[in-house]
């Protein structure tokens, strides 16, 4: 199994909403990575998961949370968003580290009305 | 700001030609670079990746070439298919400790004429 799956794959939610992104992989990585992607932007690094453990913020609002309840598993809760953090979240992962190629998702589509 | 660039934003060609794609990178420290494709409405799809102590490398259809003195990165396409057409992304690695970002390129969008 060589894929890193995201659900859901559209997601639209008002500004007062919670709700949670998904991500799996199967490939016994030990970094995984959320990415947020503005149309006809490159990926932006969000958060980066090494063996279980958050080793990279960057400076992302307090309304995106991450949670990696185990080595294939990593979930972004949102909540509060505003209609600017509307894109394409993105998850990779890779090996061991940020050294090693990163595998991305098909992305969740997000939209906040 | 990025220090991987891309010198064209859009790249036409047709149908059984070949491709060039290329990037500039300004840290002489990166030492690992990878391409991705990105179709419409999908994630970024790895293509190849080379490392600093080569200068070429071959996949199927694809080949990217570093050069290292002018900090220059490209991707070569070889008999381009419509099912190439997509956004094309390089990204840097710079250093070895795995504690740095994956750092891209803006990006360029190949469309392929039938």
């Amino acid at each position: 199994d060589t894929e890193v799956t995201q659900t859901p794959k559209h997601l639209v939610m008002g500004m007062t909403n919670k709700k949670s992104l998904k991500c799996e992989q199967h490939m016994g990585h030990r970094a995984m990575y959320w990415y947020k992607q503005k149309a006809k932007k490159p990926p932006e690094l969000m958060f980066v998961y090494s063996y279980e453990k958050l080793s990279i913020n960057e400076s992302v609002p307090s309304r995106f949370s991450p949670e990696c309840p185990n080595s294939s598993l990593l979930n972004l809760h949102l909540h509060a968003l505003q209609p600017e953090d509307s894109a394409l979240y993105l998850c990779a992962s890779s090996p061991f580290s940020q050294a090693d190629t990163q595998y991305f998702g098909p992305g969740t589509r997000l939209t906040v009305l | 700001g990025e220090s991987v660039g891309l010198h064209l934003p859009t790249l036409s060609v047709q149908e059984g030609d070949n491709s060039i794609i290329n990037c500039a990178y300004s840290n002489s420290a990166s030492d690992y670079f990878i391409w991705y494709k990105q179709e419409s409405g999908k994630g970024p799809q790895f293509i190849i990746d080379i490392r600093s102590n080569m200068d070429k490398r071959q996949g199927q259809r694809v080949t990217v070439l570093l050069n290292k003195t002018v900090k220059h990165l490209s991707l070569q396409i070889a008999a381009t298919q419509p099912g190439d057409s997509a956004v094309y992304f390089c990204a840097e690695n710079m250093g070895n400790s795995g504690n740095t970002p994956l750092v891209f390129g803006k990006g360029t969008r190949l469309s392929v004429i039938a």
